[in-house]
């Protein structure tokens, strides 16, 4: 079955470390790429996107994200994260192209929680 | 503008009771969606509509019902709770211009015992 996966369930890191999230998805043709962040206790918020174009995306708050095309990944990066980076991630595809259904339609992953440690 | 509302924040429910989680948005988004969160399992889409009058099933719709009668409401009905739909609840929208591109709401607790 297509799917979307984000291998680490859980991550600690110290503030100032480097973060690096995974995501995998599984259908091999042309996909939208998303990555969403929820703070504790607030609804997703919108991180970065990728439709199209230079692969390396960059979106808020120093994230940025790699589309490698023959891996089937697109990874969640930031050089050093802060203690307000706390949150769980999630990587998310958009289904429409797998499913059919709405074009808007989203396949996500089980998210990933990131602890920063002050 | 307000963006995504929901209410309520938190239920509680009795197996077999119904209740609709009411959801809207005042951005005049065309597309909105229902999904189900529960831990460690990512959100599932339970329905979607692409406009005022037209819904469609989403990956987990048993259990539920939807109608989108305006642009800026989307209702989400449960009518006989069950264990299982203890979860929480995430309205999203989206326009049509960038449709895959979504905003969601505080989401809706819900637990049934």
């Amino acid at each position: 079955a297509q799917s979307v996966s984000q291998h680490n369930h859980h991550v600690i890191l110290s503030e100032a470390a480097s973060l690096e999230l995974g995501c995998n998805y599984s259908y091999g043709g042309t996909v939208n790429l998303f990555w969403y962040v929820q703070y504790p206790g607030q609804h997703l918020q919108l991180l970065l996107k990728y439709f199209s174009g230079d692969p390396l995306v960059k979106g808020i708050k120093g994230f940025e994200a790699e589309f490698i095309k023959s891996k089937f990944s697109f990874n969640l990066r930031k050089p050093s994260v802060q203690w307000s980076d706390t949150a769980e991630y999630f990587c998310a595809v958009n289904s429409a192209r797998i499913y059919g259904g709405s074009q808007g339609n989203l396949i996500f992953g089980k998210g990933t929680k990131l602890s920063v440690k002050p | 503008n307000a963006g995504v509302t929901q209410t309520p924040k938190f239920r509680i429910l009795k197996i077999g009771q119904s209740m609709t989680l009411q959801c809207t948005q005042d951005m005049n988004h065309n597309y909105m969606y229902w999904y189900r969160q529960d831990p460690g399992m990512g959100l599932k889409l339970i329905y979607y509509s692409v406009g005022a009058g037209i819904t469609d099933k989403g990956e987990v719709p048993n259990g539920y019902n939807v109608s989108r009668s305006t642009t800026e409401d989307f209702p989400l009905r449960l009518e006989l709770a069950a264990p299982s739909q203890t979860s929480v609840y995430f309205c999203a929208s989206s326009p049509l211009v960038k449709v895959e591109t979504q905003y969601f709401g505080p989401g809706t607790r819900l637990l049934v015992l």
